[in-house]
């Protein structure tokens, strides 16, 4: 199974509005990734969780906070949103890497097919 | 921090090679990679290089050269299916992978 799955697949929230998207994979992969991406535009790292602890955080507001309850499991909680912050939220993962050069763990990562989020 | 870059768009006819290259800058090494993207889709790993010289996977392949800090991707035998978003992407810590801005390709009959 190398699939990561996402829920949901569409979100429209309120600006005042409390939420969660979440993420699942039964890979045995140990290191999982948020990223937003806006329309024409890569992939932005937001958080990654190496073995279920917070590992990088990349500046993102408070308004982001992501949670990883198991190995298998990653969520991210929504309150108090922008507009601006709507796009299309990735989840990902991979094996670790171990920080070695030529290990390819970080390198393959496997996408989820995202939610996309439209904040009113 | 990490810049790349890479070329915006390429068109070419079903069958043609298309080659995509990737200059970085970066404060860290550890790989150079390339996700496939369709409109509506989720990226996908496509290659990974870590050491210089060229990666084969059927009718897609990766070359990097890390004196040059430069990678391509080649795209050969062209198919509609491959009407797509490229991405490169650096490795410069364990975890942590930063995009290119995307070369979208077109593919004409």
């Amino acid at each position: 199974d190398t699939e990561v799955t996402q829920t949901p697949k569409h979100l429209v929230m309120g600006m005042t509005n409390k939420k969660s998207l979440k993420c699942e994979q039964h890979m045995g992969h140990r290191a999982m990734y948020w990223y937003k991406q806006k329309a024409k535009k890569p992939p932005e790292l937001m958080f990654v969780y190496s073995y279920e602890k917070l590992s990088i955080n990349e500046s993102v507001p408070s308004r982001f906070s992501p949670e990883c309850p198991n190995s298998s499991l990653l969520n991210l909680h929504l309150h108090a949103l922008q507009p601006e912050d709507s796009a299309l939220y990735l989840c990902a993962s991979s094996q670790p890497s171990g920080g070695l050069a030529g290990a390819p763990g970080a390198d393959t990562q496997y996408f989820g097919p995202g939610t996309r989020l439209t904040v009113l | 921090g990490q810049s790349l870059e890479q070329p915006s768009e390429v068109t070419a006819v079903e069958g043609a090679i298309v080659q995509i290259n990737c200059t970085y800058q970066t404060s860290g090494f550890y790989g150079l990679s390339w996700y496939q993207q369709h409109d509506g889709g989720a990226p996908t790993f496509l290659s990974y290089n870590a050491l210089d010289g060229l990666e084969e996977t059927g009718r897609f392949s990766s070359f990097l050269s890390r004196s040059d800090s430069y990678g391509y991707l080649l795209l050969q035998e062209l198919q509609m299916k491959d009407s797509a978003s490229y991405f490169c992407a650096v490795r410069s810590g364990p975890y942590k992978l930063s995009f290119g801005a995307g070369t979208t390709v077109t593919v004409r009959a």
